[in-house]
C-alpha cells in the first residue's frame, strides 16, 4: 500500500504567517491527493481536492500543489479561526490513506 | 439539506460485536459511494472501508479485513458498518463520510459515533 508521510507533524505560527505543510507518497498518486482540516471535536473538511482545486466555499488563501509523490498546501495568511490539524489523504484506489497530521498552533 | 447521523456506538468488551448506522438524508443516497473513517483519541484520521453505490464493491483497511464488514440498505438510505472480534485497538470514533458524485473526495461527514472496546 501506499504511505502517505506528512511534514511537520506541528508548527507554531503568527495570524497573519504564511503556512506550508508537505504531504509525500511512497509513489505516485498523479493528482489523487486531498487536504482537510479538522477543529477539536469535529469531523474533517475538506479544503482542496485533487491536489489543486479549491472547495466551494473554502477561503482563497488556502492554495494545493503537486503532483506524482510530492505536494504542499499553503496558508497565505494565517487567520484565527485556521488553527487546526490538516491531512493529507490519497484517494482513487483504495485504501484511501491519510497522513498522519499537522498541527498548527498559535505561537 | 444533506444530513448524515451515525449511531450503534458504545462500550463492548474485546471480542465482542457492534453494529453502527449511518442514516443519510437529503440526497440520493445509492448514487453516492460510502466510506467510514476513524480516529482513536488524541490520534488522526485513518481510513476502514468504502462502499459503491450499488453496494456491489467494497474495500477494507488491512487491519480490519475480515472482522468489519460494510454494507448499505440505499431503500432505507442507511449505510451499516459491522464490526466483529473487536479489539482495544479498534478504540475511535467512527465516522461515515459521502464520496463527491463524481469525484474522488469527502464532501459530506457525519458528526461520529465513538466506539470503546474495553472489559
Amino acid at each position: 500500500d501506499i504511505q502517505m508521510t506528512q511534514s511537520p507533524s506541528s508548527l507554531s505560527a503568527s495570524v497573519g504567517d504564511r503556512v506550508t505543510i508537505t504531504c509525500r507518497a511512497s509513489q505516485s498518486i498523479s493528482t489523487n491527493l486531498n487536504w482537510y482540516q479538522q477543529k477539536p471535536g469535529k469531523a474533517p473538511k475538506v479544503l482542496i481536492y485533487s491536489a489543486s482545486s479549491l472547495e466551494s466555499g473554502v477561503p482563497s488563501r488556502f492554495r494545493g500543489s503537486g503532483s506524482g509523490t510530492d505536494f504542499t498546501l499553503t496558508i497565505s495568511s494565517l487567520q484565527p479561526e485556521d488553527f487546526a490539524t490538516y491531512y493529507c489523504q490519497k484517494t482513487y484506489t483504495p485504501p484511501w490513506t491519510f497522513g498522519q497530521g499537522t498541527k498548527v498552533e498559535i505561537k | 439539506e444533506v444530513q448524515l447521523v451515525e449511531s450503534g456506538g458504545g462500550l463492548v468488551q474485546p471480542g465482542g460485536s457492534l453494529r453502527l448506522s449511518c442514516a443519510a438524508s437529503g440526497f440520493t443516497f445509492s448514487s453516492f459511494w460510502m466510506h467510514w473513517v476513524r480516529q482513536a483519541p488524541g490520534k488522526g484520521l485513518v481510513w476502514v472501508s468504502r462502499i459503491i453505490g450499488d453496494g456491489t464493491t467494497t474495500d477494507y483497511a488491512d487491519s480490519v479485513k475480515g472482522r468489519f464488514t460494510i454494507s448499505r440498505d440505499n431503500a432505507k438510505n442507511t449505510l451499516f458498518l459491522q464490526m466483529n472480534s473487536l479489539r482495544p485497538e479498534d478504540t475511535a470514533v467512527y465516522y461515515c463520510a459521502r464520496v463527491k458524485h463524481g469525484w474522488y473526495y469527502f464532501d459530506y461527514w457525519g458528526q461520529g459515533t465513538p466506539v470503546t472496546v474495553s472489559s
